[in-house]
């Protein structure tokens, strides 16, 4: 099974702050990994799909990188809207979820 | 727009029997692979179970496996998860969702909870 780490598991910030998570495989996915958000209450929302690619809707302010085994998440500019959990997700073999990454305000 | 509808869940016993429903709009069902994934309550996504366009491909978490059926009627719209012998480790929001290509998951519903307690 390809297990899927997230860190930090939870982080703080403010709005305007240039934020990263990083996803690291247990194997090689080579890009086959996608982003998602959610908030309380609310279901996932999609936000990157083959490490890089943004999903349709989703502001720019996102954006994704990586292959293999380590990728990252960044938002350029932390807006109010963003404090949420995020979850990275791998697709190579079968489907398995990070643990997520909580973005709290500081 | 694409609209996803869970349903069906729950209390129940221990050791019960429940069946969701996800009943699906806005889209051509039949060409589109499905997919249940939970959250437990503080913990985080898991995925649980898919099933392709056809109805010819089925996978499961290894969590499911041989407790959990994942069925579709194309002639309704509408995806199925029967779930056997439940236990308080499947208590979760169950949610649908859409998978591009059984690859990641697109469109999602809001969810329906399952708890398992005596």
């Amino acid at each position: 099974d390809i297990q899927m780490t997230q860190s930090p598991s939870t982080l703080s910030a403010s709005v305007g702050d240039r934020v990263t998570i990083t996803c690291r495989a247990s194997q090689s996915i080579s890009n086959w990994l996608a982003w998602y958000q959610q908030k309380p209450g609310k279901a996932p929302n999609l936000l990157i799909y083959k490490a890089s690619s943004l999903e349709s809707g989703v502001p720019s302010r996102f954006s994704g990188s990586g292959s293999g085994t380590e990728f990252t998440l960044t938002i350029s500019s932390l807006q109010p809207d963003d404090f949420a959990t995020y979850y990275c997700q791998q697709y190579n073999t079968y489907w398995t979820f990070g643990q997520g990454t909580k973005v709290e305000i500081k | 727009e694409v609209q996803l509808v869970e349903s069906g869940g729950g209390l129940v016993q221990p050791g019960g029997s429940l069946r969701l429903s996800c009943a699906a709009s806005g889209f051509t069902f039949s060409s589109y692979a499905m997919t249940w994934v939970r959250r437990a309550p503080g913990k985080g996504l898991e995925w649980v179970s898919i099933i392709s366009g056809g109805a010819d491909g089925t996978y499961y978490a290894d969590s499911v496996k041989g407790r959990f059926t994942i069925s579709r009627d194309n002639s309704k719209n509408t995806l199925y998860l029967q779930m056997n012998s439940l236990s308080a480790e499947d208590t979760a929001v169950y949610y649908c969702a859409v998978s591009l290509g059984m690859q990641y998951f697109q469109h999602w519903g809001q969810g329906t909870l399952v708890t398992a307690s005596s």
